[in-house]
């Protein structure tokens, strides 16, 4: 089944503790990117990837990383998470942005809350 | 800049009913592509539909339409005879040609009561 997997799906942690939320992709996809979700202001780009090892910034990257070093993953990396990246986190993928009939597929959500 | 707006934060009706989400976009490019998706209780985004901005044929799939008008800058979408599993957040969302990136309305709420 063709799909976006995140993990884990639900986080409670402290501010300052390190931690990563995965993303994984089994359709062969080059584009791959995470968005967050706040009330009344929809879904905000953080990161987006063209391809392995090309990785660029979105409308809300600070305290944010990624990596892609494999084509399927894509995990994002909250150095020393704060309150205000208590959130709803989503990844998604499509074969390239760049095409007509290009449509991107989410995963299933991440909700983080940083105490 | 690009943005989309979805006026209506949230939508309630009886179940049966027709409702219209509203979507109104602004972009200066001349191509660009507009999509509806679906965030049921569950909370997954479930694509519905992408409409490229030289169709403006009005598509219909089984209860759902949309009517795209550039004219007006609208992307709305009907439900027809509403049903309780209809009941989500709906969101509008535009990308302009060779972008990066969706650009997301607010999201409406739709309740569907029984």
């Amino acid at each position: 089944e063709a799909q976006v997997t995140q993990n884990p799906r639900y986080l409670i942690t402290v501010t300052g503790k390190k931690l990563t939320v995965t993303c994984s992709q089994n359709m062969n996809h080059e584009y791959m990117s995470w968005y967050r979700q706040d009330p009344g202001l929809g879904l905000r780009q953080i990161y987006y990837s063209m391809n392995v090892e090309v990785t660029d910034k979105g409308d809300v990257p600070e305290g944010y990383k990624v990596s892609r070093k494999e084509k399927r993953n894509f995990p994002l990396i909250l150095e020393s998470p704060s309150p205000n990246q208590t959130s709803l986190y989503f990844c998604a993928s499509s074969w390239s942005p760049g095409l007509a009939v290009d449509t991107q597929y989410f995963g299933p959500g991440t909700r983080l809350t940083v105490l | 800049a690009q943005k989309v707006t979805q006026a209506q934060t949230e939508i309630s009706v009886v179940e049966k009913e027709d409702v219209t989400l509203d979507c109104v976009y602004e972009t200066r490019d001349t191509t660009y592509y507009l999509f509806w998706y679906k965030q049921p209780p569950s909370g997954e985004l479930v694509f519905l539909i992408r409409r490229n901005s030289f169709d403006e044929q009005n598509e219909i799939s089984g209860r759902y339409s949309w009517n795209f008008q550039k004219s007006t800058s609208s992307f709305n979408f009907t439900i027809t005879a509403s049903q309780v599993v209809d009941s989500a957040v709906y969101f509008c969302a535009l990308r302009p040609q060779g972008a990066q990136k969706l650009v997301f309305g607010q999201g409406t709420r739709l309740t569907i009561n029984p």
